[in-house]
């Protein structure tokens, strides 16, 4: 069974950086095809993908966010980390992280969607 | 930049009626990188399809998945009462390589 959990604080103040933790259980990150993604949510708002790290290291990040975010995998504790700089009172949000997995051959790739989700961490941004 | 559009923002219905819910892309994607989700207030999305058509894992018959290009469709054939709520369209695109959710469409109790 896969699991995940996001952990880290729930207030930052604005201009800090916050640092969440993904630890999940049930799956390892070194196997091919196997990403770990975070997903935010601001109150009331729709969802917003910010990066995924998949089980060869190569990370993805979204182009808005970029120069903000860096993603990172402890494979032997079974943690991805997310720290965001420069944090806002608009990047107020419940964060998620998520299991997802693709298979690829030589010519194309097929996404099998972000499966699993942790329940969410709320950060609120405020001085 | 490949942006998605849902329709109807919310949709209004009764249980056991149909509901068909619409995602567009600004740019065609590939039908393997479409997936939709549904989320329920207070809780962490759920995958319903993925493949454009396929079902998740433990996601029942009534809820299908299809289209391609730019036009893809949600459609949840008998509504039951744990249905109502947003449900999200996800792709992911290669230039640049991002995902994108789609902004929501909220089916709520006629």
């Amino acid at each position: 069974q896969i699991t995940l959990k996001e952990s880290g604080p729930t207030l930052v103040k604005p201009t800090q950086t916050l640092t969440l933790t993904c630890t999940f259980s049930g799956f390892s990150l070194s196997t091919s095809g196997v990403g770990v993604g975070w997903i935010r949510q601001p109150p009331g708002k729709a969802l917003e993908w910010l990066a995924l790290i998949y089980w060869d290291d190569d990370k993805r990040y979204s182009p808005s966010l970029k120069s903000r975010l860096t993603i990172t995998k402890d494979t032997s504790k079974n943690q991805v980390v997310l720290t965001m700089t420069n944090m806002d009172p608009v990047d107020t949000a419940t964060y998620y992280c998520a299991h997802s997995w693709e298979r690829c051959s030589s010519t194309s790739c097929y996404y099998y969607g972000m499966d699993v989700w942790g329940q969410g961490t709320t950060v609120t941004v405020s001085s | 930049e490949i942006v998605l559009t849902q329709s109807p923002g919310t949709l209004s219905l009764s249980p056991g009626e149909r509901a068909t819910l619409s995602c567009r892309a600004s740019q065609s994607v590939s039908s393997s990188y479409l997936a939709w989700y549904q989320q329920k207030p207070g809780q962490a999305p759920r995958l319903l399809i993925y493949g454009a058509s396929s079902r998740a894992t433990g996601i029942p018959d009534r809820f299908s998945g299809s289209g391609s290009g730019t036009d893809f469709t949600l459609t949840i054939s008998r509504l039951e009462p744990e249905d109502f709520a947003v449900y999200y369209c996800q792709q992911y695109g290669s230039s640049p390589p991002k995902f994108t959710f789609g902004p929501g469409t909220k089916v709520d109790i006629k």
